[in-house]
């Protein structure tokens, strides 16, 4: 199974100011169709998991611009360009290349 | 608006099995498969398997292999996922999540279900 290792596991955030979280892959999430099979997921306290970023870089639906996914192959960021309260929660990174999806062990992201 | 609800929490004894359902609203049921990720107190996710809405083919992890079996209802918009032979590892929130195929997106999840294994 394909590993999935995110640092840091704890990020002190400031409102305002920027956070990025890393996850890395034991083997490469890109396909020659150009694509990486790598999704971030937000948990917030109490809530199901919700799609922030697909295929590596794309928004999901209603997630604002103040997140955004970069990366390829085996290392990827995400990326908050202004963290607000609301962000608070744990990030997961899965990857979708192939059966079975791993999740990453999740960064805990907390307000200063 | 998409939506995907679940059945309540259950308290269950070791041996024993559970069921829990996962009702889609708001899309084309048979357009979209389900995947069931569960996860322990205090821990990440785990990716249990997936079920096709179009025809219940499924695919399962291979870990939970013989133990879990995920079933459809196409008339009643309804995913269903099994486990048998509990044990106290089982404890865990067990969420449906609508997913393409096996390797797309999680783009909705169900709100959880309580599983507790204890005798």
């Amino acid at each position: 199974d394909i590993v999935l290792t995110q640092s840091p596991l704890s990020l002190p955030a400031t409102p305002g100011e920027p956070a990025s979280m890393s996850c890395r892959s034991s083997q490469s999430l890109l396909q020659k169709n150009g694509n990486n099979y790598l999704d971030w997921y937000l948990q917030k306290p109490g809530q199901s998991p919700q799609l922030l970023i697909y295929l590596g870089s794309k928004r999901a639906s209603g997630v604002p611009d103040r997140f955004s996914g970069s990366g390829s192959g085996t290392d990827f960021t995400l990326k908050i360009s202004r963290v607000e309260a609301e962000d608070v929660g744990v990030y997961y990174c899965m990857h979708a290349l192939q059966s079975p999806p791993t999740f990453g062990q999740g960064t805990r992201v907390e307000i200063k | 608006q998409v939506n995907l609800v679940q059945s309540g929490a259950e308290v269950k004894k070791p041996g024993a099995s559970v069921n829990v359902s996962c009702k889609g609203f708001g899309y084309a049921f048979i357009s979209y498969g389900i995947s069931w990720v569960r996860q322990a107190p205090g821990q990440g996710l785990e990716w249990m398997g997936w079920i096709s809405g179009y025809n219940g083919d499924t695919n399962h992890a291979q870990r939970l292999q013989g133990r879990v079996a995920m079933t459809i209802d196409t008339s009643t918009n309804t995913a269903y996922m099994e486990l048998r032979s509990l044990t106290s590892d089982d404890t865990a929130v067990y969420y449906c999540a609508r997913q393409t195929t096996s390797i797309t997106p999680l783009d909705y999840w169900g709100q959880g279900t309580l599983v507790t294994v204890s005798s």
